[in-house]
């Protein structure tokens, strides 16, 4: 079964700096896909950036970047110029593509912005 | 386009009791899956739907009970209550269930079991 690992509970960064999540994975597939998740207080789960595991090149989004390290399965996300509305937790999800109906999530980093 | 609704937002209920949570959606998606999100664990699937009148059990299916008459719609059912049920129940639906689509959430519902 494939387990994802967020082993940073909370973080915090100043705002317009930059900051990044950490996430690891474990699985014996070649082909999934990875994605995270933002929620803020409002509890709805918000997609940020998503990755499939045989493009080698990292998904970008605005403000938010992946380094995908397939081969040491790692998985993290840099924010770079913080907002205010950046805070939140963010929950890193994989997902298979061999006919695995679910995502398996991480238990999520709180990000704090310091104004 | 309101995406995901869930209702209700907040529910209290007695050991022994029955509810049923209401999904929609309005984006004609196949899929739609019911999650539970508790303290240090992320969101878990409970069961989900690949299609009107069909229904599958995901992680953490005991105790539960789905439905899926409409396409639009996915009940779940508690049929009695347990402390243990005591959580955020998340809704998501999506055009497929693998590859990069995107599922959807709802806002969420906190249940509480006394």
């Amino acid at each position: 079964a494939q387990t994802v690992t967020q082993s940073q509970p909370e973080m915090s960064v100043q705002e317009a700096e930059t900051v990044t999540l950490s996430c690891t994975y474990d699985t014996s597939e070649s082909d999934y896909y990875l994605f995270w998740y933002k929620q803020p207080p409002s509890r709805q789960m918000i997609l940020v950036i998503r990755q499939e595991a045989y493009k080698q090149q990292n998904a970008t989004e605005n403000r938010f970047s992946v380094n995908f390290q397939k081969a040491a399965k790692s998985f993290s996300l840099k924010i770079s110029d913080s907002q205010l509305g950046d805070a939140a937790m963010y929950f890193c999800a994989y997902r298979s593509n061999f006919g695995n109906e679910k995502l398996t999530f991480g238990t999520g980093t709180r990000l704090t912005i310091i104004p | 386009n309101a995406g995901v609704t869930q209702t209700p937002k907040f529910r209290v209920l007695k050991t022994g009791q029955s509810m049923t949570l209401l999904c929609a959606q309005d984006m004609n998606h196949e899929y739609m899956y019911w999650y539970r999100q508790d303290p240090g664990m992320g969101l878990r699937l409970i069961h989900y739907s690949v299609g009107e009148g069909t229904t599958a059990k995901g992680e953490v299916p005991d105790g539960y009970n789905v439905s899926r008459l409409k396409k639009q719609n996915f009940l779940l059912g508690l049929e009695s209550a347990a402390p243990s049920q005591t959580s955020v129940y998340f809704c998501a639906s999506s055009y497929h269930r693998t590859g990069l689509n995107e599922q959807y959430f709802g806002p969420g519902t906190r249940l509480t079991v006394t």
